[in-house]
């Protein structure tokens, strides 16, 4: 059974810098054809894809966000973290992990239950 | 970017209609196209993958279609718990896999 948490801070302030781990368990991060993305969605608005990573560590990033943002793991412990840089209240969103797998062509198949983030000073 | 536009953006319907969204990719990405349902306060749902391979646990109402640039979501039946938010979203670049911008089906 596939599960994804999303964890980190509920607030931060503009400027500073998130850090958000996705805690993951019925999949290793070492198989092939399997990936984790991170994808945030302001309250009320469209989901907005952020980054995702691959089994042999490529990495994707959008172009939206100019760079502030990077994804790493960590397949010991089942992890991948997502960092964005000089937050602004814009970033506030709901912040998701999810499993890709070549499977399912690389949709978002399973989800988690997504890390609300307030930027506010 | 390959853009995601979907429609329409809201659709008023009853319990019982045949429903159909589009989405519309800006340029060609072969059957690499997903559809998500996504109910308030809620994680999104993979319904669709590769434009017409229903997930495993979804109901069979649902059913995807398209090729190239054009796609579709259809249910054939609408129950009550299907009023949603529904995406597409392209993962054929990896460079971008971003989604469109939702089409909100409520209760007429």
């Amino acid at each position: 059974q596939i599960t994804l948490e999303a964890s980190g801070p509920t607030l931060v302030k503009p400027t500073q810098t998130l850090t958000l781990t996705c805690s993951f368990s019925g999949f290793s991060l070492s198989a092939s054809g399997v990936g984790v993305g991170w994808i945030r969605q302001p309250p009320g608005e469209a989901l907005e894809w952020l980054a995702h990573i691959y089994w042999n560590n490529d990495k994707y990033y959008s172009s939206s966000l100019k760079s502030r943002h990077t994804i790493s793991k960590d397949t010991s412990k089942n992890q991948v973290v997502l960092t964005m840089t000089n937050m602004d209240p814009v970033d506030t969103a709901t912040y998701y992990c999810a499993h890709l797998s070549a499977a399912a062509r690389y949709s978002f198949d399973y989800w988690g239950q997504g890390a609300l983030v307030t930027v506010s000073s | 970017d390959i853009q995601m536009t979907q429609s329409p953006s809201s659709l008023s319907a009853s319990v019982g209609d045949r429903v159909t969204i589009t989405c519309r990719a800006s340029q060609s990405i072969n059957i690499n196209l997903n559809w998500y349902q996504q109910k308030p306060g809620k994680a999104p749902r993979l319904l669709i993958y590769g434009a017409s391979n229903l997930q495993s646990g979804v109901p069979s109402r649902f059913s995807g279609s398209g090729s190239g640039t054009d796609f579709t979501l259809t249910i054939s039946s609408l129950q009550p718990e299907d009023f949603a938010t529904y995406y597409c979203q392209q993962s054929y670049h990896s460079l971008v896999y971003n989604f469109g911008q939702g089409t909100k089906l409520e209760i007429k």
